[in-house]
């Protein structure tokens, strides 16, 4: 079964407007956490922002927000004012387990963010 | 800003040949990791390594792969006779003991002829 799910493969927005990029996952245990990754058409890939299971607030990072709502496990990325700079593939992922040693991360499909001007 | 840098950017190698992968993490970074994507995939993890030995690894990750540390700095990848389905971008990974953020290196697109 799929641990990280995102039905959008491609996704476009207008240049200055919030974009939200879906993300589901599974797991059964207590402990996890997600991540957002960037990764531009040069192929690094960005950490953009994380997320615990026991965090109280939904994780900021400047422009990028985690739409974290556990009962429906799901964690979607906001991006506001889109940037063109922002067009890119958006990963999102998760580790799970309480040990800070055991935090092997699994990778969703990907979703593929244009930004148009 | 620190960064994990890795080297070479890009191998080209024949199959059945060995390769070694390099990587310097991010200097405070105690954990270390290798993830690979095959072109127009999604990213997988490979092994996780830490204290020196590997803590997890993937079904991937056979015994023609083997990591090293052989130093203060740097973390390998080796792959010990390369298949044509190797050929992947091949990325290296490190983070802080106090925090789960993995920073990503640039990556080695390996290319297996």
């Amino acid at each position: 079964a799929q641990k990280i799910t995102q039905t959008q493969p491609g996704m476009f927005v207008q240049e200055k407007e919030a974009v939200t990029l879906d993300c589901t996952y599974d797991t059964s245990d207590p402990s996890y956490g997600l991540f957002w990754y960037k990764q531009p058409s040069s192929g690094e890939m960005i950490f953009l922002i994380y997320q615990g299971s026991y965090d109280q607030q939904n994780a900021t990072e400047g422009r990028y927000s985690l739409n974290f709502q556990k009962a429906r496990k799901s964690a979607n990325l906001v991006i506001s004012a889109s940037q063109l700079g922002d067009s890119a593939m958006y990963f999102c992922a998760m580790r799970e387990g309480w040990r800070t040693s055991y935090d092997k991360v699994i990778f969703g499909p990907g979703t593929s963010l244009s930004v148009i001007p | 800003e620190p960064e994990v840098t890795q080297t070479p950017s890009h191998q080209v190698t024949q199959m059945g040949q060995e390769v070694i992968l390099r990587c310097v993490p991010i200097s405070n970074h105690l954990y270390f990791y290798w993830y690979r994507q095959i072109l127009g995939q999604k990213v997988e993890f490979l092994v996780s390594f830490y204290n020196n030995e590997i803590s997890e690894k993937s079904e991937i990750f056979d015994d023609q792969f083997s990591v090293e540390r052989p130093d203060g700095s740097n973390f390998t990848l080796k792959i010990r006779s390369t298949k044509l389905e190797d050929s992947a971008m091949y990325f290296c990974a490190s983070r802080w003991t106090l925090s789960y953020e993995q920073y990503f290196g640039p990556g080695t697109r390996l290319t297996v002829t």
